[in-house]
């Protein structure tokens, strides 16, 4: 078990850009999701996957946001002409197929800062 | 919709003493409850959970946590602090009807020598 891994750890970029953030889960968890927190506050959720299907999106990602997990493994996720709003943590877990009832192992996170 | 309260952003403890932090929940159904601890520029990590059986769920480190169906809390504890306790803890609730767990805002723990 090598956890989460997340990449890269920091991202700085200027306002109007795009990023791409990469997320490895735990080899045998087939559910990952994709978090943001910000100062003060929990981990809000995005969306999640199960396999490559992704089965739920929150009204938080606005259409300048989308992710991908194409074969199962890995998950990408790419925020379009970043804005000033979007300067956050962005946090991948991944679990074990359950009912709600199974843990999440978080990454340790990607944090972006919006010039 | 679920909703997770943690009524304190901040909690101080002198190290060896108890101590607690407080959540309550809001789910439909059976809730699950779970605890995490969150390190400075680190991700979550978990601590516990309860799903069903014990009111009293032990975890890692020492930590356990009270399951209270009637006043609807789920609070973790601690019978003596270290200063290494010293983090952010979060307190989230998922139910069977859905699998993504919402978190509370976070409760910072001090813990003084």
């Amino acid at each position: 078990d090598t956890g989460v891994s997340q990449n890269p750890r920091h991202k700085i970029t200027k306002r109007g850009q795009n990023v791409t953030f990469r997320c490895d889960p735990i080899s045998e968890h087939n559910r990952l999701y994709w978090y943001r927190q910000t100062l003060g506050q929990g981990p809000e959720f995005l969306t999640y996957f199960q396999n490559e299907a992704q089965l739920e999106k929150s009204r938080l990602l606005s259409d300048r946001f989308s992710a991908e997990r194409p074969k199962g493994s890995f998950s990408t996720l790419e925020i379009q002409r970043t804005e000033q709003g979007d300067s956050a943590m962005y946090l991948c877990a991944s679990s074990l197929e359950g009912g709600g009832n199974q843990p999440q192992h978080f990454g340790d996170g990607t944090r972006l800062s919006i010039l | 919709a679920q909703s997770v309260a943690q009524p304190e952003d901040q909690v101080n403890v002198a190290e060896g003493n108890p101590l607690t932090v407080k959540c309550t929940y809001s789910v439909s159904g059976n809730p699950y409850l779970f605890w995490y601890v969150q390190y400075p520029n680190r991700g979550l990590q978990f601590l516990l959970k309860y799903i069903t059986g014990d009111n009293l769920v032990k975890g890692s480190y020492g930590f356990e946590a009270e399951f209270n169906k009637s006043q609807t809390s789920f609070h973790l504890k601690k019978p003596s602090a270290l200063v290494s306790d010293s983090a952010l803890y979060f307190c989230a609730a998922s139910s069977g009807g859905s699998y993504i767990p919402t978190f509370g805002r976070g409760t910072s723990l001090i813990v003084h020598p």
